[in-house]
């Protein structure tokens, strides 16, 4: 069972926004900075958000990241085609003596 | 920046498996790199990482004891050995440059089976 958690799934049609919430504790993302990935089938992780919600270059602005408390949120405007991936968040988390930690991802389907 | 790992392989239970990570395109001793790997369907795990600086390690609490993670700095390469293989272990395995970084190598296959 991940230490961060996330809906299993979520879905929207072609130009709607979707939200991707995952929730911690006080020990990973009420503390830490907060990662996000998109993971398309036989791919590595691509990085979206680092720093709760800084996006790397050439990550389009539709997706945003955001954090409040121990939970983060990813959202996806103007959904497209190509999102249809799996997104994970993750987190440094300080319990057993300090580690890296995925959530168990959540698969976007564009409907 | 390039992370480039080593093929395939093809283990017996109880065996070890050593992967490499090649980086090019940025200062080798400037990063840590990580170890993390996802099984067929799950989502990903950190084992653990190498700090290129001065070569200290840090790794999961669950792979206390069978993990290896070292580097050769002239070749920029970084190696991360598992032992005691169990079927469980079977799972693509990447290297990953400091987080905010994005950038991860194209995974390396491990099979373990009899």
């Amino acid at each position: 069972q991940s230490v961060l958690t996330q809906p299993p799934s979520a879905s929207g049609t072609p130009g709607q926004r979707v939200t991707i919430s995952c929730s911690g504790s006080t020990s990973n993302i009420g503390s830490k900075d907060v990662y996000w990935y998109q993971q398309l089938p036989g791919t590595a992780p691509k990085l979206l958000i680092y720093g709760n919600y800084q996006r790397p270059a050439g990550v389009p602005d539709r997706f945003s990241g955001s954090k409040s408390g121990t939970s983060a949120s990813l959202a996806i405007s103007g959904l497209r085609s190509e999102d249809e991936a799996d997104y994970y968040c993750a987190a440094w988390d300080d319990s057993l003596s300090g580690r890296f930690v995925f959530g168990a991802g959540t698969k976007v389907t564009v409907l | 920046v390039h992370l480039v790992q080593s093929g395939a392989e093809l283990k017996k239970p109880g065996a070890s498996v050593k992967v490499s990570c090649k980086t090019s395109g940025y200062i080798f001793t400037r990063n840590a790199l990580h170890w993390v790997r996802q099984a067929p369907g799950q989502s990903l795990e950190w084992m653990g990482y190498i700090n290129a600086a001065n070569g200290n390690t840090k790794y999961s609490q669950r792979f206390q004891g069978r993990l290896t993670i070292t580097m050769d700095t002239p070749a920029n390469t970084a190696y991360m050995e598992l032992s005691s293989l169990t079927s469980e272990d079977a799972a693509v395995y990447y290297c990953a440059r400091d987080w905010s970084t994005g950038d991860w190598g194209q995974g390396t296959q491990v099979t373990v089976s009899s």
